[in-house]
């Protein structure tokens, strides 16, 4: 079975700091990916990015840097340097390889990180 | 969102009523999903379909049922409306590519069963 834990439910900064959502994953699958998605108040889910299991290279994008550790079963967010618009929460999500057409292939969610940036 | 739109945004029914929700897309999507989201909680997935005319059970598929007759629309029905089923639905397909495929999610309907 796979599962994901967020175990900060929710985290406050002020504007500019740098904030560190922490992922960790549990899966038995050799080949498997694991996701960030925003969900801002509005309520959408927006879709951050993308690691396949293969590909240990750290990403960064902007102010969002994407920090993979397979030997620790991790995959944490930082942005830096927060903005106000960053205010969401922020899911990690973890599916397995599709190995046939006909399979349907589930997301696993995390329960969230509710993060809050003051002005 | 990949063109992804839901129907209704939000509806209100009592217990014991019945709707559909309606997720259309119109890039030729042959994965389709329907999620539920719960206060506090990730989403779990509720029924999915791997093409038009086939659908499979999810994590959480009881009292929800699916169709998928047309390639661009998955409905997800409410057969008689629970109040444990107040939720927001999302609808998602996914696209392949870059050794891996990405779910998309449509904008949510919010649903209260009183």
């Amino acid at each position: 079975a796979q599962k994901v834990t967020q175990a900060q439910t929710e985290i406050s900064v002020v504007e500019k700091e740098d904030v560190t959502l922490d992922c960790v994953y549990e899966t038995r699958d050799t080949t498997y990916y694991l996701f960030w998605y925003k969900q801002p108040p509005s309520g959408e889910l927006v879709f951050l990015i993308r690691r396949n299991s293969f590909d240990e290279q750290n990403e960064i994008s902007g102010r969002y840097s994407w920090n993979f550790q397979k030997s620790t079963s991790s995959f944490n967010f930082t942005i830096t340097a927060s903005q106000v618009v960053d205010s969401a929460v922020y899911f990690c999500a973890l599916s397995g390889e599709r190995r046939i057409k006909a399979a349907g292939n589930k997301l696993t969610f995390g329960g969230g990180t509710r993060v809050l940036v003051k002005p | 969102n990949a063109g992804v739109t839901q129907t209704p945004k939000f509806r209100v029914l009592k217990t014991g009523q019945s709707m559909t929700l309606l997720c259309a897309q119109d890039m030729n999507h042959e994965y389709m999903y329907w999620y539920r989201q719960d206060p506090g909680m990730g989403l779990r997935l509720i029924h999915y379909s791997v093409g038009e005319g086939t659908t499979a059970k999810g994590e959480v598929p009881d009292g929800y049922n699916v169709s998928r007759l047309k390639k661009q629309n998955f409905l997800l029905g409410l057969e008689s409306a629970a109040p444990s089923q107040t939720s927001v639905y999302f609808c998602a397909i996914s696209l392949i590519g870059g050794k891996g495929e990405t779910q998309y999610f449509g904008p949510g309907t919010r649903l209260l069963v009183l």
